[in-house]
């Protein structure tokens, strides 16, 4: 099984409807993130969570909510899908411990990609 | 805030020939450094990383990246391009403080020819 998994890995949506991307990780690590992907931008942080109790919005959270149901698991939500929010989106973990060799490395899952029609 | 800039979006190579990836990154002090890379329908994989000491650093694949402070960069480099290293590469930063996450850069497509 892979260290960080996204599901579903393709999913396509109508306009308003609300839908949930999950990822859970099997690497022990704290810190959890959302990135969505688009061509020509890049990665961009949508949310990120450095424990159960703390998360945090990054450059472009509107639009989206996420859950931090365990340590292991961060789900991002959008509440009410719009064409502008296909992308494709990545979960990443890393691990706080004092090694910055480790908070800094980040395990990418394989991604989910995104349609909303 | 801290900014990381990709100045080439897409580079066409020879097989056999080298390889420079600019990165130029805004940051107040100098921040951890990172390159990825994206094959095509994959994740993304870190190829190499600095921190601190030595500026010229060594990643997998044959991928190297020199840190040059003066001019804000940190360019990825490979002396022989093969037909696998055509893929999408990211400059990365992270601040110091533990408090933050990695922001990327926009991307440079690499494609290489025969």
């Amino acid at each position: 099984d892979a260290d960080v998994t996204q599901t579903p890995r393709n999913r396509i949506t109508k306009t308003g409807k609300r839908i949930m991307l999950e990822c859970s990780q099997t690497k022990g690590h704290d810190r959890m993130y959302w990135y969505r992907q688009d061509p020509g931008l890049g990665l961009r942080l949508i949310y990120y969570s450095f424990d159960v109790k703390d998360i945090n919005k990054g450059e472009i959270s509107d639009g989206y909510s996420v859950s931090r149901q365990a340590q292991a698991k961060f789900s991002l939500s959008l509440e009410s899908a719009i064409p502008n929010q296909t992308a494709l989106y990545f979960c990443a973990t890393s691990d706080s411990s004092s090694s910055t060799d480790r908070y800094y490395g980040y395990t990418f899952g394989s991604g989910t990609r995104l349609t909303v029609v | 805030a801290q900014s990381v800039t990709q100045p080439d979006i897409h580079i066409t190579v020879s097989e056999g020939a080298s390889l420079e990836l600019r990165c130029n990154y805004s940051y107040g002090a100098t921040p951890y450094l990172f390159w990825y890379v994206q094959s095509p329908g994959q994740g993304l994989q870190l190829l190499l990383k600095y921190f601190s000491g030595d500026t010229l650093v060594q990643g997998i694949k044959g991928f190297e990246a020199e840190f040059k402070r003066s001019q804000s960069s940190f360019n990825l480099r490979k002396p022989s391009v093969h037909w696998s290293d055509a893929a999408e590469y990211f400059c990365a930063v992270g601040a110091r403080q533990a408090g933050t996450a990695l922001i990327f850069g926009k991307g440079t497509t690499l494609s290489v020819s025969s």
